[in-house]
């Protein structure tokens, strides 16, 4: 089976550019969580949805970032303008029912803000 | 807010010793405790975990312990090998929380 789909694995862009991230969920989850992992914090929750509803986006830096997730299968995570602190690996995670179950991650998004 | 500390940050260790990985967790209410192991260039994977109804719980190579009176739970490693290298991460939720709360990774070194 496949698991969690991230694209694109590598992002190089501008800042001031749009960046939009995009997350495939593993078929039949029904949270999708994304993270960001820096050297200096760590692995941060950002945002996570259940039954596509967005339940706790406290972990969002600024109105620069958001979160859609349109249906069960799909979520994109778009940072606009981009700035260079926000270089970092940016992971989706899925899994049924929430917290106490295992998260599946993806292998993440590289973004590098120039 | 909800915090969990995690020790070392780095640990090296010769091949065949074991590792021990410790973590404090600041909400009383937790009841969820799991671990994950990240390899180089990929997404952190769960290992094992551990829920607040049990002290310990094992698994090959590996155990968990869980004391609940005094907020920290601890990884153990038994017989190590080079392909234990890797950042390991524990976590904390409490019931109905629906996420999971990391601590700030160790990265384990094993020397052949």
């Amino acid at each position: 089976d496949a698991g969690v789909i991230q694209s694109p694995r590598h992002e190089v862009t501008e800042m001031g550019q749009e960046v939009t991230l995009r997350c495939k969920p593993i078929s039949g989850h029904n949270s999708l969580f994304w993270y960001r992992q820096t050297m200096m914090r760590g692995l941060e929750l950002l945002i996570y949805f259940n039954n596509n509803v967005p339940i706790d986006d406290s972990g969002m830096p600024e109105d620069r970032f958001s979160a859609k997730m349109p249906n069960a299968s799909f979520s994109t995570l778009k940072i606009q303008p981009s700035e260079p602190r926000d270089s970092a690996v940016y992971f989706c995670a899925s899994n049924l029912s929430g917290g106490r179950e295992t998260q599946y991650f993806g292998p993440g998004t590289r973004l590098l803000v120039l | 807010g909800e915090n969990v500390e995690q020790h070392p940050s780095t640990l090296s260790v010769q091949e065949g010793d074991s590792a021990v990985i410790k973590c404090t967790y600041s909400d009383s209410a937790s009841n969820y405790f799991p671990w994950y192991k990240q390899e180089l260039g990929k997404g952190p994977q769960l290992i094992i975990d551990i829920r607040s109804n049990v002290g310990e719980k094992k698994d090959q190579r590996i155990a968990v312990t869980l004391n609940k009176t005094a907020k920290h739970f601890s990884l153990h490693i038994t017989e190590t090998q080079p392909e234990d290298s890797a950042v390991y991460f524990c976590a904390a939720s409490r019931p109905g929380g629906g996420k999971l709360i990391f601590g700030q990774g160790t990265e384990l070194s094993v020397k052949p």
